[in-house]
């Protein structure tokens, strides 16, 4: 099974809500990503959990919060986002928690903030 | 630190013909280098990848991609293209022996002609 799979696949909230995304993986990898990308931009990396500890975080607002509750799960919970914060949300995983190797991609969760 | 660079935004090609999507990266030693496919909406696709050893890599969907140390290049090719193809192509180079950050290029947009 080389699947990651990541619920919701749409999602419209407002400014002043609180929601989770959610990233699950059963390939046994040790590192899972959060990525966000624009329309037309390539992906840009946001976490890196690690053996289930935050490694990177790449100076992402506070209003993200990223939890990786075992080594299959992986969450980003967001509150009072704004509209600059619509996108697509990926996540990944990777086979190495201690070095670049390939990732794979779930299918995103397309982020509406109104 | 490292970048990549694709040239091309857009490339139409006619269905059945030869494909060539360039890739440039600047990295002080031996990188690891990625092919990623994006179909509309969706998550990435790992196509190929180079770590070492041989510099002509076989990928999936019949692509393959060759590492020129002397060009910096890690070019993608397909002898004859299918309608299927057309989607955004983004090259990754990861550091070699660093941590599991990987850098995108911007993305070639790839469209297929009958």
């Amino acid at each position: 099974d080389t699947e990651v799979t990541q619920t919701p696949k749409h999602l419209v909230m407002g400014m002043t809500n609180k929601k989770s995304l959610k990233c699950e993986q059963h390939m046994g990898h040790r590192a899972m990503y959060w990525y966000k990308q624009k329309a037309k931009k390539p992906p840009e990396l946001m976490f890196v959990y690690s053996y289930e500890k935050l490694s990177i975080n790449e100076s992402v607002p506070s209003r993200f919060s990223p939890e990786c509750p075992n080594s299959s799960l992986l969450n980003l919970h967001l509150h009072a986002l704004q509209p600059e914060d619509s996108a697509l949300y990926l996540c990944a995983s990777s086979q190495d928690g201690g070095r670049v190797n390939e990732q794979y991609f779930g299918p995103g969760t397309r982020l509406t903030v109104t | 630190a490292q970048s990549v660079t694709q040239p091309d935004i857009h490339i139409t090609v006619s269905e059945g013909a030869s494909l060539e999507l360039r890739c440039n990266y600047s990295y002080g030693a031996t990188p690891y280098l990625f092919w990623y496919v994006q179909s509309p909406g969706q998550g990435l696709q790992l196509l190929l990848k180079y770590f070492s050893g041989d510099t002509l890599v076989q990928g999936i969907k019949g692509f393959e991609a060759e590492f020129k140390r002397s060009q910096s290049s890690f070019n993608l090719r397909k002898p004859s293209v299918h309608w299927s193809d057309a989607a955004e192509y983004f090259c990754a180079v990861g550091a070699k022996g660093g941590y599991q950050k990987v850098t995108f290029g911007t993305g070639t947009k790839l469209q297929v002609i009958p």
